[in-house]
């Protein structure tokens, strides 16, 4: 059974259109997160989510819009995508906030045209 | 700027040499971890370390916590292939519950 996972994997679409990307843990932890990895594979923080509720908002332009039914899932939803969003998304959960261990997804690819 | 500072970025050897790679800051951390990251995949954790000097073996892994717990090294003995990956530090610094991540070391082992 998969702990983590996303769908897509891959998304290719074109500025201005407005996608989602969908995650799905098994862990029964309580915190979800996304991350953006760039080309350089450098890996931050975007989004926390404890039982629901926002934690953190790391400067992330409100294109992007986190939702989280329940504990299980955590969504991203970004509108009127840009070039400069093009990179591998990764949802991630922990037992507790982190720095607990994180759990990764296999991520997202997404590369806007 | 970044905080978890690493080094080399790119590492290429042999099978059967030794590496290091290191992780720094100017921060002091209540505890560090390493993910590797293969491609196409998330990262996985190796190893948490907690405690200032404290060393820790996952086999051909030796992990090390600097003992003012501002840096780490992640040690590799007789390097496989098998070990080809992104290697990555995270931490805490300000206690904030966001993880800050090292820029990564790649290394890659030939056969």
């Amino acid at each position: 059974d998969t702990a983590v996972s996303q769908t897509p994997k891959y998304l290719v679409t074109q500025m201005g259109n407005d996608k989602s990307i969908k995650c799905e843990q098994n862990l029964g932890h309580d915190t979800m997160y996304w991350y953006k990895q760039d080309s350089k594979k450098f890996l931050k923080i975007m989004f926390s989510y404890n039982n629901k509720e926002l934690i953190i908002n790391e400067t992330v332009p409100n294109r992007f819009s986190p939702k989280s039914p329940d504990k299980a899932h955590l969504n991203l939803h970004i509108n009127s995508l840009e070039l400069g969003d093009s990179a591998v998304y990764f949802c991630a959960s922990s037992q507790d906030l982190a720095p607990d261990t994180q759990y990764f997804g296999p991520g997202t690819r997404l590369t806007v045209l | 700027t970044q905080l978890l500072e690493q080094s080399p970025q790119f590492l290429s050897i042999q099978e059967g040499e030794n590496l290091t790679v290191y992780c720094n800051s100017s921060s002091v951390f209540s505890s560090l971890q390493w993910y590797r990251q293969e491609p196409g995949e998330g990262p996985v954790l190796l190893v948490t370390v907690v405690t200032g000097g404290e060393v820790k073996k996952l086999k051909r892994l030796t992990f090390q916590f600097g003992d003012a717990r501002k840096d780490s090294s992640l040690h590799i003995t007789a390097a496989q292939p098998g070990d080809t990956g992104l290697y990555l530090c995270a931490g805490d610094p300000a206690n904030d519950y966001k993880l800050s991540f090292g820029a990564g070391t790649t290394v890659t082992v030939r056969a």
